[in-house]
């Protein structure tokens, strides 16, 4: 049973550019959640989705972040006209339900030129 | 404000020998508290989960305490070994979500040979 998976696990982006980072939950889950870990600092809970739906986005930037859970395929969080800061390790986490344990995957590594 | 902080920042020890790393927390009121192990590069694994309720949960060599009067808890390794070398990460849940983690800065473990 593989665990979640992201990918890719480092991406290089000019500022300006669109970073796409994917992420497919374990086998079975259906509740996705994107960390965010600066450099030094403790993961930030970003947003949590169920598949077609956002449930709670207050941790997501209110400009050029997005996130989507499709019906079919994997969770995407989009990063719109890429800044300095906004590079760092970013996690996705996926659970059974609402209030189990999340189980975290190995993270993308974004780095803004 | 939420917050969770852990102490040490560091710490270096000896193959074998025993440690204990710490937790503070102001969250209030919360659902569960957890440790997670985070290997460089890696993404948190989940070590041990406690509710309000519980004062101690042991997995292995792991073992958890949690004071919810004083807001404390720690984790307890024990006879180190050297694959222990890692960051380790107190997380408690957000009042306004259980799925909502709230992470402290954790504490970067070395066990040397």
């Amino acid at each position: 049973n593989a665990g979640v998976m992201q990918n890719p696990r480092h991406l290089v982006r000019r500022r300006g550019q669109e970073a796409r980072l994917r992420c497919s939950p374990m086998k079975g889950h259906s509740h996705v959640y994107w960390y965010r870990q600066l450099p030094e600092e403790g993961l930030k809970f970003m947003v949590y989705l169920q598949k077609e739906n956002i449930i709670d986005e207050s941790g997501m930037p209110k400009e050029r972040f997005s996130a989507e859970f499709p019906k079919e395929g994997p969770s995407i969080l989009r990063i719109q006209q890429v800044v300095r800061g906004d590079s760092a390790a970013y996690f996705c986490a996926s659970s059974l339900d609402g209030t189990d344990t999340q189980y975290f995957g190995p993270g993308t590594r974004l780095t803004v030129l | 404000k939420n917050q969770v902080e852990q102490s040490p920042q560091s710490l270096i020890i000896l193959e074998g020998k025993n440690c204990t790393l710490q937790c503070n927390y102001t969250v209030s009121p919360f659902s569960n508290l957890r440790w997670y192990k985070q290997d460089t590069g890696r993404g948190p694994v989940s070590l041990t989960i406690m509710t309000f309720s519980e004062n101690t949960k042991s997995n292995g060599r792991y073992t958890a305490t949690l004071d919810a009067d004083t807001k404390q808890s720690s984790l307890h390794i024990t006879a180190s070994q050297l694959s222990d070398s890692a960051s380790y990460i107190c997380v408690v849940s957000d009042p306004s979500g259980t799925y909502k983690y709230i992470f402290g800065t954790g504490t970067r473990l070395k066990v040397l040979a």
